[in-house]
């Protein structure tokens, strides 16, 4: 069975630009995760979305954007980018509704904003 | 919200024991996990506790004691793939975001 892919895998932006990453969640998946992870913070939470709805938001600006499509797959954009923005962003899935509820990770998108 | 402590790191040799510390604060629990990341990967499942006791699984056990707020992963019979980072999350109430802890980097010297 396939993982979480996530696209693309490295991303060089300038700062204001913006940008957006994909994830495609284990087959059969409904929840997708996205966090952002830094050396000097570790992974934060960004948000969590399940059947298309975006169940949990984390602390970060509204520049911070994402949806769910009908097929479980996921996108996070980021408007406005800014230096401290550079960051490995990994996306989680999984089922959703189960009480263990693992999530999986995907490699990441390493986004370095100059 | 959460506050969730772990060493930032730990060295130790292959074929030796090395337990991990985490302690949490938390207003609502509902299980607690460990992943392992490799440099440049993606974290991988290693264990989930949600009751008090010992979960044992080949090489790793988890610990939990929800009265402390106090997790361990224990590895033993340290390899040198082991060398990596080993990150704590926690899981508040029907929430279903994980919080983690900074990771504890570990080193398994020869």
């Amino acid at each position: 069975k396939a993982g979480v892919t996530q696209t693309p895998r490295y991303l060089i932006k300038t700062r204001g630009q913006q940008v957006t990453l994909s994830c495609s969640p284990i087959s059969g998946h409904r929840s997708v995760s996205w966090y952002q992870q830094t050396p000097g913070q570790g992974l934060q939470f960004l948000f969590e979305y399940f059947s298309e709805t975006q169940r949990n938001k984390g602390n970060f600006p509204g520049r911070f954007s994402g949806r769910q499509f009908s097929n479980s797959r996921s996108e996070m954009n980021v408007s406005t980018l800014e230096l401290g923005d550079s960051a490995l962003y990994l996306c989680a899935s999984s089922f959703g509704y189960l009480a263990k509820n693992i999530q999986y990770f995907g490699a990441g998108t390493r986004l370095s904003v100059l | 919200g959460q506050n969730i402590d772990q060493p930032t790191e730990m060295t130790a040799t292959e074929g030796a024991i090395v337990q991990i510390n985490c302690t949490y604060q938390t207003s609502g629990f509902n299980g607690l996990f460990w992943y392992q990341q490799h440099a440049g990967e993606a974290p991988t499942f290693l264990s989930y506790n949600v009751l008090d006791g010992l979960e044992e699984k080949g090489r790793f056990s988890s610990f939990l004691s929800r009265s402390k707020g106090y997790s361990y992963l224990l590895l033993k019979e340290l390899q040198m793939k082991d060398s990596a980072s080993y990150l704590c999350a926690v899981r508040e109430n029907d929430d279903y975001k994980l919080s983690f802890g900074a990771g504890t980097t570990v080193t398994v010297r020869a």
